[in-house]
């Protein structure tokens, strides 16, 4: 079975500085997507960026890229330029063609960003 | 486009209750998944409905249902409620079944009492 872990249950950064949030997941799959979803006090969970395994370039969405280690099976989030905003629970998602659409979601990230 | 809609948004029910959570997905988009987020479970796959068929379930009792409607929308049921399935319900949908992005609705938010 697919798991995915974040292990970082909560983060702080200052307006306008950068942040990385930490992915991993075990999978024996070659293709897949990930995801970062980002949920703010709204409860609205939002797409934030997502990878397709079989690219190696790391996607870009604005201020938020991703760091893509499949041997690693690692999918980190960096988010730059950090706005109040921003402020919200990330949580990172894994989808394989083996289940259709389900996803598997890691226990999720608090970001506080601070003026 | 309409995002994801669902309703009701809150809904308060006592044990034993049942109760029906609606979804209609954004045009064009023919495959729905649910999931249940609860603070202690996070968030759980519950089912995906596709062509008016479940074509795949999470680990969830018997209680826990759905159906999808020809136009994509789908509902799903909890029967006999129970405390632990107070939870926030969302609402996902994607084009189809091939690696799409999925986009979620804003929930619903069921509490037991």
């Amino acid at each position: 079975a697919q798991t995915v872990t974040q292990s970082q249950p909560e983060m702080s950064v200052q307006e306008a500085e950068t942040v990385t949030l930490s992915c991993t997941y075990d999978t024996s799959e070659n293709n897949y997507y990930l995801f970062w979803y980002k949920q703010p006090p709204s409860r609205q969970m939002i797409l934030v960026i997502r990878q397709e395994a079989y690219k190696q370039q790391n996607a870009t969405e604005n201020r938020f890229s991703v760091n893509f280690q499949k041997a690693a099976k690692s999918f980190s989030l960096k988010i730059s330029d950090s706005q109040l905003g921003d402020t919200a629970m990330y949580f990172c998602a894994f989808r394989t063609t083996e289940y259709g659409n389900k996803l598997v979601f890691g226990a999720g990230t608090i970001l506080r960003v601070k003026s | 486009k309409a995002g994801v809609t669902q309703t009701p948004r809150y809904l308060i029910k006592t044990r034993g209750q049942q109760v029906t959570l609606s979804c209609s997905p954004i045009s064009g988009h023919r495959s729905v998944s649910w999931y249940q987020q609860t603070p202690g479970q996070g968030l759980q796959f519950l089912f995906e409905y596709f062509s008016e068929t479940q074509r795949n379930k999470g680990n969830f009792p018997g209680r826990f249902s759905g159906r999808q409607f020809s136009n994509s929308r789908s509902e799903m049921n909890v029967s006999t409620l129970e405390l632990g399935d107070s939870a926030l319900y969302l609402c996902a949908s994607s084009v189809d079944r091939n690696m799409n992005t999925q986009y979620f609705g804003p929930g619903t938010r069921l509490t037991v009492l």
